[in-house]
Formats: structure tokens, sequence, C-alpha cells
């Protein structure tokens, strides 16, 4: 079965500063998908960023990348110039026929 | 264009009543998905469907029932309602090998 491990329960970043979330997930597919969704007090999920495993090339979307290791099945996060509205939970979640999530990472911005 | 449409919003049921949380989609995704979010737990799957008159099991599937009878519904049913069910639930859909939309989440209590 897959799974999805996030080791930081809570992290803290100045504002402007840059922070990197980690994710490890376990799967025996060649062919799945990976995500980083937000989820702020609304407790609505929005998606950050994806990568297709088959990709070789990071993705990014303005502030956010990641850094993505196939051979050590790692997906971290990075988070540039922090903004106190990225105050939010974080969840990494690996997907074929079905998405699961890691336990999240609550990230904090110090003003 | 709804997109992913949970009723009720909040609900709140005594040990040993039966419910269904309703859940609807207007983007015409084959995918659909029932998840609970418990504090430091994140999200966990429960039963998920790939396709009309297809369901199978997610990571915490006992207690709860779905059915898909048309690729727009995927109800969840509490037949009989225990405090440990006690949750946010959210639904989800998705087209196959991308991200899932999420609706607005169902807060239940069992008392």
């Amino acid at each position: 079965a897959q799974t999805v491990t996030q080791s930081q329960p809570e992290m803290s970043v100045q504002e402007a500063e840059t922070v990197t979330l980690s994710c490890t997930y376990d799967t025996s597919e060649s062919d799945y998908y990976l995500f980083w969704y937000k989820q702020p007090p609304s407790r609505q999920m929005i998606l950050v960023i994806r990568q297709e495993a088959y990709k070789q090339q990071n993705a990014t979307e303005n502030r956010f990348s990641v850094n993505f290791q196939k051979a050590a099945k790692s997906f971290s996060l990075k988070i540039s110039d922090s903004q106190l509205g990225d105050a939010a939970m974080y969840f990494c979640a690996y997907g074929d026929d079905k998405i699961i999530f890691g336990k999240g990472t609550r990230l904090h911005i110090l003003p | 264009n709804a997109g992913v449409t949970q009723t009720p919003k909040f609900q709140v049921l005594k040990t040993g009543q039966s419910m269904t949380l309703q859940c609807a989609q207007d983007m015409n995704h084959e995918y659909m998905s029932w998840y609970r979010q418990d504090p430091g737990m994140g999200l966990r799957l429960i039963h998920y469907s790939v396709g009309a008159g297809i369901t199978d099991q997610g990571e915490v599937p006992n207690g709860y029932n779905v059915s898909r009878s048309t690729t727009e519904d995927f109800p969840l049913r509490l037949l009989s309602a225990a405090p440990s069910q006690t949750s946010v639930y959210f639904c989800a859909s998705n087209r196959p090998n991308t991200e899932a939309f999420f609706g607005q989440g169902t807060r239940l209590t069992v008392v």
C-alpha cells in the first residue's frame, strides 16, 4: 500500500525568508503524481503545486517549487519570500487511481 | 459551475443514528473520494470510486458505505453512528492523474 510521510508536524519561518517542507512516500508504482495542498483556517483545500513522476524537471509555481527525487521517493516543497498569507496546514499527497495524503505540516509565518 | 457540493455543512447525530452525507460534482470527473480529517491525522481516505458502479475501500472504511450510481453523485452512509466518527468529512473529485477538487467539508459530531 502507498504511504505518505511528513516528518515535520510544525514549522516556523520569518516573513520574507525561505522554508522547505519535507515529504517522503512509498510506492511500487512507476507512474503516479504528487501534490502539495494548502489548507488555511477556512478548511478549504487549495492545490499549491503538482508533479508528474515521469517528468525529471522540478515543478515551480511562482514562489513555490519542489525538489522531486524519484529514486529516494522524496518530494519537498520550498516556499520562497514567505508571506503572512502562507500560514496554513500543508499536505503532501500521492496519486494514482486514488489520492493519499500525509498528516500535514502546520506552517507559521513570523512577522 | 458549482464544482464539488457537499451537504450538510454541519450535523449532530446521536450514537446509533444513521445518516447520509451527500456529494455532487458537475465537472464530469470520473473519480470521486471521501476523506475524514482528524487533528494530527491528516486526511484519511474512506472510500473511493473510479467510475459509476465501481467503488473500493480506502484506509479507514469501517462503519461507512458508499455507492456510485451516477457520475455526478457519491453519497457516504453512516449506518450506526459512533462517537469515533466525529470528524470533518471531505468529498473530492478528479480526472485520472490530475489533482482533486474538494468540497467545503462537513463537520459531524456524534454524541
